[in-house]
């Protein structure tokens, strides 16, 4: 069983939909990233988080600690959001990332 | 401020060769950590590196290696390249442990 655990694998929504992704995880972290990865291959942060809920935008990431669990809200989705997110974990005093597999959005018009 | 820069961004080299893949962090920071990305494994931790010292090793055989010089840029190496070399690596920085990590473009390596 893999430490960090993604779904979907894979989402297909219409624009204006709103999106959930979800991340469970079995280790003990300091903090949980959320990554987003255009085709081409660069890969941007999202959100780090280490207790509660962020938002930026159309974005909203919310973390419970007890629970293990992560969510990534997209709302009214766009076209161009469009990507790989992906959840990754790190440990305590460390930079080192345990990655999910990664969900690929598709949305369309 | 520029970000995270990896060159060379391609790369094509042949079985048995040794390449080596640079990674230039964001001005003021001092952690750097490389990832090795493939369609079958995902994105894999290779190394850490803070203020030149390596603090952590991913599970990838020795012909992988890095190091870490005193400007904060880092490079990695491979030797004896085999087919299953092939990825995408991307490096991250950032200022230190658990804060915000920000991502390279990457190098697509191909070894034919």
């Amino acid at each position: 069983k893999n430490e960090v655990e993604q779904s979907p694998q894979n989402l297909t929504a219409q624009e204006g939909e709103f999106i959930t992704i979800n991340c469970s995880y079995s280790v003990g972290i300091s903090a949980l990233h959320w990554l987003q990865q255009h085709p081409g291959g660069g890969i941007v942060s999202l959100f780090m988080l280490s207790s509660g809920k962020k938002k930026h935008g159309r974005l909203i990431a919310t973390i419970n600690i007890q629970e293990k669990h992560s969510s990534l809200h997209i709302t009214a989705s766009h076209p161009r959001d469009s990507a790989v997110y992906i959840c990754a974990v790190a440990g305590y005093n460390t930079d080192k990332l345990i990655f999910g597999t990664g969900t690929r959005l598709q949305v369309f018009p | 401020k520029a970000g995270v820069t990896q060159t060379p961004r391609y790369l094509i080299k042949t079985r048995g060769q040794q390449v080596t893949l640079s990674c230039s962090p964001i001005s003021g920071h001092r952690s750097v950590s490389w990832y090795q990305q493939t369609p079958g494994q995902g994105l894999q931790f290779l190394f850490e590196y803070f203020s030149e010292t390596q603090r952590n090793k991913g599970n990838f055989p020795g012909r992988f290696s890095g190091r870490q010089f005193s400007n904060s840029r880092s490079e990695m190496n491979v030797s004896t390249l085999e087919l299953g070399d092939s990825a995408l690596y991307l490096c991250a920085s950032s200022r230190g442990p658990n804060t915000e990590a920000f991502f390279g473009q990457g190098t697509r390596l191909t070894v034919v």
